[in-house]
């Protein structure tokens, strides 16, 4: 298996702009997660999908931030209007909840927001 | 609220020599705690997963320690390599959902030849 399959994995894009992340989980999992990690915070949950339903969205800073499922296999993570404020690595990592089963995760999307 | 302090912030030791770093939680009710290593520009690996039974679980020249009653964990590195420099997060499993995960800072270790 390749893993969490995440891209791009480097994104500069200019404050306003739109931004979108890609995550492919691995096969068989049910679960997946976004996550952000900043020095200042170390790693934040900001979404779970448990069977591509969204389940704890609690975690999404704002508006700004939205998230789809639309399969077992794609998620998005998209930022419109983007901030520099926004400027992080976004994880994504997928599991097979139920049980005590490590959690995978992707090589992360860094993103720069200038 | 739910809460994973490391210690030390960062350590530099020398290679061959052992280190052990150390993780406080306060996260209930607890279900597990993972123990992660991310290299620089990477996503976190899991290293060991224990529950409050297990009181210890190694994997190669890694030891995890978890006193359930203190709420005390330990990771034990023997004979470090170059390869170990990265960082180390304590993540506790357990709160609201068992899917909730609470994480710490991370512990930066350097080992330099």
């Amino acid at each position: 298996d390749a893993g969490v399959i995440q891209s791009p994995r480097h994104e500069v894009t200019e404050m306003g702009q739109e931004v979108t992340l890609r995550c492919k989980p691995i096969s068989g999992h049910n679960s997946l997660f976004w996550y952000r990690q900043t020095m200042m915070r170390g790693l934040e949950l900001l979404i779970y999908f448990n069977n591509n339903v969204p389940i704890d969205d609690s975690g999404m800073p704002e508006d700004r931030f939205s998230a789809k499922m639309p399969n077992a296999s794609f998620s998005t993570l998209k930022i419109q209007p983007s901030e520099p404020r926004d400027s992080a690595v976004y994880f994504c990592a997928s599991s097979l909840i139920g049980a005590n089963y490590g959690y995978t995760f992707g090589s992360g999307t860094r993103l720069t927001v200038v | 609220k739910n809460q994973v302090e490391q210690s030390p912030q960062s350590l530099i030791i020398l290679e061959g020599k052992n280190c052990t770093l150390q993780c406080n939680y306060t996260v209930s009710p607890f279900s597990n705690l993972r123990w992660y290593k991310q290299d620089t520009g990477r996503g976190p690996v899991s290293l060991t997963i224990m529950t409050f039974s297990e009181n210890t679980k190694s994997n190669g020249r890694y030891t995890a320690t978890l006193d359930a009653d203190t709420k005390q964990s330990s990771l034990h590195i023997t004979a470090s390599q170059l390869s170990d420099s990265a960082s180390y997060i304590c993540v506790v499993s357990g709160g609201a959902g068992s899917y909730q995960l609470t994480f710490g800072k991370g512990t930066k270790l350097s080992v330099i030849p």
